[in-house]
């Protein structure tokens, strides 16, 4: 079975701070995928980032970085100088191998004050 | 352009109706999706098909019925709305399920259904 842990609920910062969103998953699947999607208040889901399983290489992305540890079972999100605009839920998702389905973690949101 | 689509954008019906949710997606993607989110913006996958034929369908009522004419659209049908029933409703699409199930979804807009 497959679960996607997102601990924290709802995280406030205020703008430029740094801010880093946890995701914790399990699977039995030796090959799996991660993923982050990202939901703004005006409700659509927008894709940030696919990492596969043998690909352990974090990525930036501008001021967006995911730090993948098999480890640990983590993929943590971090948030540079944080804006308003990054206001928004944050999805962390694990799909495992063919034909398995897309786990969604329940979502962490964030608010980023001026 | 508009990649993932769905119509209507907001569903309000009553108790006992039946409707049905459109979705259409020009990417040339192979497998299409529903899910359903919550309040609580927990998203749930209701239903999978790839190619037209029914691949994932998850403990959902039966009285959802999904409907693919073709693989770019996927259809939602329900009968006899309940309260619980109100929700958002997003669909999805990716690329062929199996060698590439790595692939990201892209997602439509959604669908708000509120069922008074």
């Amino acid at each position: 079975a497959q679960k996607v842990t997102q601990a924290q609920t709802e995280i406030s910062v205020v703008e430029k701070e740094d801010v880093t969103l946890d995701c914790v998953y399990e699977t039995r699947d030796t090959t799996y995928y991660l993923f982050w999607y990202k939901q703004p208040p005006s409700g659509e889901l927008v894709f940030l980032i696919r990492r596969n399983s043998f690909d352990e290489q974090n990525e930036i992305s501008g001021r967006y970085s995911w730090n993948f540890q098999k480890s640990t079972s983590s993929f943590n999100f971090t948030i540079t100088a944080s804006q308003v605009v990054d206001s928004a839920v944050y999805f962390c998702a694990l799909r495992g191998g063919a034909n398995s389905k897309l786990t969604f973690g329940k979502g962490i949101t964030l608010s980023v004050r001026p | 352009d508009t990649a993932v689509s769905q119509t209507p954008k907001y569903l309000v019906t009553q108790m006992g109706n039946d409707k049905s949710i459109k979705c259409e997606q020009n990417l040339g993607h192979d497998t299409m999706y529903w899910y359903k989110q919550d309040s609580k913006k927990f998203l749930k996958i209701m239903f999978s098909y790839n190619n037209k034929e029914l691949i994932i369908n998850e403990t959902v009522p039966n009285r959802f019925s999904p409907k693919s004419p073709d693989k770019a659209h996927l259809n939602l049908h329900i009968n006899s709305l309940e309260l619980g029933d109100s929700a958002v409703y997003f669909c999805a699409s990716s690329q062929v399920l199996g060698q590439g199930a790595g692939n990201e979804q892209f997602f439509g807009p959604g669908t708000r259904l509120t069922v008074l």
